[in-house]
């Protein structure tokens, strides 16, 4: 069975830094991009990126280039999504997606998706 | 980026109506449109993916329909567990992208 098991809430203060993780499990890992998405309290889905673990080549939003960083580790078939400098606004809960594969790698519609993290930061 | 506008934002339904939820984008994305099912303090659950493809063990009452820039998904006789909200997603040229969504609440 795939699955996608994400890491606890966490509780930061702004400027702290945070990595939350996405462990799956069930299929070759390298072969499926992984996706993140964010949703803040009481709103929509929003798209960060996504990030192939088979060559590390990563798409990001323009929302979030800069802002987030993508990384997988493919010895544990984990995929992670970390900030450097918190603030407030960062507060969400965040996911992580398997999409299908169309072709070749090319990646469709997210299939699979991870419980959630959910991050507050507040001083 | 590709804008995705949902219509209605909201809609009221009982259970056994038909109700159909409409996604429109800015520009053409061919049939790389994906619907999804979000119920409160749950992630999102995919159910229709190439515009109108059915997930396997989606149940038959939901279909998804279009191409191009209009896209609809009906979901037939409603049940309890329908009520939720449903997203459209892009995935055909990045940055991917969300609608707004459509919350379907009881009448």
């Amino acid at each position: 069975e795939v699955q996608l098991v994400q890491s606890g809430e966490e509780v930061k203060k702004p400027g702290e830094s945070l990595r939350i993780s996405c462990q799956t499990s069930g299929y070759t890992f390298a072969a499926y991009w992984i996706g993140w998405v964010r949703q803040m309290p009481g709103k929509g889905l929003e798209w960060m990126g996504i990030i192939y673990p088979g060559d590390s080549h990563t798409r990001y939003s323009p929302s979030f280039e800069g802002q987030v960083t993508f990384s997988t580790d493919n010895s544990i078939s984990a995929a992670y999504v970390q900030w450097s400098s918190l603030k407030a606004s960062d507060t969400a809960m965040y996911y992580c997606a398997r999409p299908i594969i169309i072709e070749g790698t090319t990646p469709g519609a997210y299939d699979i998706w991870g419980q959630g993290t959910m991050v507050t930061v507040s001083s | 980026d590709i804008q995705m506008t949902q219509s209605p934002s909201t809609l009221s339904a009982s259970v056994g109506d038909r109700v159909t939820i409409t996604c429109r984008s800015s520009q053409s994305v061919n049939d790389r449109l994906a619907w999804y099912q979000q119920r409160p303090g749950k992630a999102p659950k995919n159910l229709i993916y190439k515009a109108s493809s059915l997930k396997s063990g989606v149940p038959s009452r939901f279909s998804g329909s279009g191409s191009g820039t209009e896209f609809s998904l009906t979901i037939n006789s409603l049940q309890p567990d329908d009520f939720a909200t449903y997203y459209c997603q892009q995935y055909n040229d990045y940055p991917w992208t969300f609608g707004q969504g459509t919350k379907v609440e009881t009448k």
